[in-house]
């Protein structure tokens, strides 16, 4: 079965640290561009990091120099580290699939999303 | 910062059609993506490059693009479609790489 599956969510204090994981199966993970996108409950989505085949990363101003994207390909694994965590990082992280286009107009976009895991960061 | 503008919300009754809008000044020279995301649920694609479907996606969903504003069509509305939908772009110079629009909630009367 083609699927993405997120581990590593919970509660953390102000300042403190994180290590998520996500877990594909049923594809070549190692074909692929991965994302991280977040979500804060009762909000709307937002983009956290991306990760290219060839491992080059990619971060909004938001979590940049905070957050960290790898992979290892040999394990079928994402992973997002999460460091000087604030409030506001609080919410449902999800794992994605993207694929790009490339042409003139062409981007990233997500077709497989795993179920996501809960970050929650508070005193 | 780019943003993605839709209405925070949309009501139809069932059998009618339903319309939601994205607007963003790159959208003439990016391609949008919309996904669907029910309570509790991940997001999932419907509509990718403005216009184009998924497989197992259902024929009532489609998407078009003008100028800078994209919509997505769901014409003969079901309960099941009740949902949040998000658009999805980038701007154009490559500073905003993934950009979503805040959400529009249809809500099926």
């Amino acid at each position: 079965e083609v699927q993405l599956v997120e581990s590593g969510g919970g509660l953390v204090q102000p300042g403190g640290s994180l290590r998520l994981s996500c877990a594909a199966s049923g594809f070549t993970f190692s074909s692929y561009d991965m994302h991280w996108v977040r979500q804060a409950t009762g909000k709307g989505l937002e983009w956290v990091s991306a990760i290219g085949t060839a491992g080059d990363t990619y971060y909004p101003g938001s979590v940049k120099g905070r957050f960290t994207i790898s992979r290892e390909n040999a394990k079928n694994s994402l992973y997002l580290q999460m460091n000087s965590l604030r409030a506001g990082d609080t919410a449902v992280y999800y794992c994605a699939r993207a694929l790009y286009y490339y042409d003139s107009r062409g981007g990233w976009y997500f077709d497989l999303w795993g179920r996501g895991t809960l970050v929650t960061v508070s005193s | 910062s780019y943003e993605l503008t839709q209405p925070p919300s949309v009501s139809v009754s069932p059998g009618q059609t339903a319309r939601i809008t994205c607007s963003g000044d790159a959208l003439p020279k990016q391609y949008a993506y919309w996904y669907q995301q029910k309570p509790g649920q991940a997001p999932v694609l419907v509509i990718y490059k403005d216009s184009e479907r998924p497989s197992g996606i259902p024929e009532r969903f489609s998407g078009s693009s003008s100028g800078t504003t994209v919509t997505l069509t769901i014409s003969g509305v079901q309960a099941e479609d009740e949902a949040d939908y998000y658009c999805q772009s980038a701007d154009s110079s490559g500073t905003y790489r993934v950009v979503f629009g805040g959400g529009t909630k249809l809500t099926v009367l």
